[in-house]
């Protein structure tokens, strides 16, 4: 139980374009999701926080308008890069809290690594 | 600024070792200490959350102890295997109402056959 999958694993696109990251929870409900970037020899470093059905919280440094964050249902909240640049080029991982949970625990995709030309 | 530190960043041992690795943390506002096991093109997978002082965990052949008042936790592998190999990645959260985590940089093991 407590699956999280992620889509796409990888993706390598244009400087300009803009990249969706899907995060679903399989088999369980998601209040909260977390959304996390690691760059190399780095910790991860949480980006924002999104609740199902309202706005995300970004953290400081964070732009909110070129990491665009939808959680419309309680499985499901993707991250868009628009317009994407070289530097934007990281491992982006989710991870998901159930709801109503006895225990914090946070459960984590697989991630996906993000290479713009 | 909150900081996690780990230690040691990597560690190489033979099968059958037992080895532990150290957990660092801000020891004001603690709400919970979480650790990970992350393989590679795999998902981290939680192992422990650990709250109380003085709180011991364990699963399997792993244990982790926790001390709040002085900002650390140990993670114990006993009788390392191959399968072991993974970077163990800790991360604080100070806050029960965000969920918000602060993590290491983890420690890679790798355990020779």
């Amino acid at each position: 139980g407590a699956v999280v999958s992620q889509h796409p694993s990888w993706v390598i696109c244009k400087s300009g374009t803009s990249v969706k990251i899907e995060c679903r929870s399989l088999d369980f409900q998601a209040t909260t999701m977390f959304w996390y970037r690691q760059f190399p020899k780095q910790s991860l470093m949480l980006m924002a926080t999104s609740n199902e059905g309202s706005k995300a919280t970004y953290e400081q440094g964070v732009e909110k308008d070129k990491f665009l964050i939808n959680h419309a249902s309680l499985t499901l909240s993707t991250l868009t890069v628009t317009s994407a640049h070289p530097e934007d080029s990281s491992f982006y991982i989710c991870s998901a809290r159930a709801s109503g949970a006895s225990t914090d625990t946070q459960y984590f995709g697989p991630g996906t690594r993000l290479t713009v030309l | 600024i909150l900081n996690v530190e780990q230690s040691p960043q990597s560690l190489h041992v033979q099968e059958g070792d037992s080895t532990n690795f150290t957990c660092s943390f801000p020891s004001s506002n603690f709400y919970a200490l979480h650790w990970y096991r992350w393989e590679t093109a795999k998902s981290p997978e939680a192992l422990f959350v650990m709250t109380l002082n003085g709180d011991e965990k364990k699963k399997g052949r792993i244990s982790a102890t926790l001390n709040t008042k002085e900002g650390y936790s140990y993670l114990y592998i006993k009788g390392s295997q191959p399968e072991d190999s993974a970077t163990y990645l800790c991360a604080f959260n100070g806050s029960s109402n965000t969920g918000k985590l602060i993590f290491g940089q983890g420690t890679t093991l790798q355990v020779k056959p």
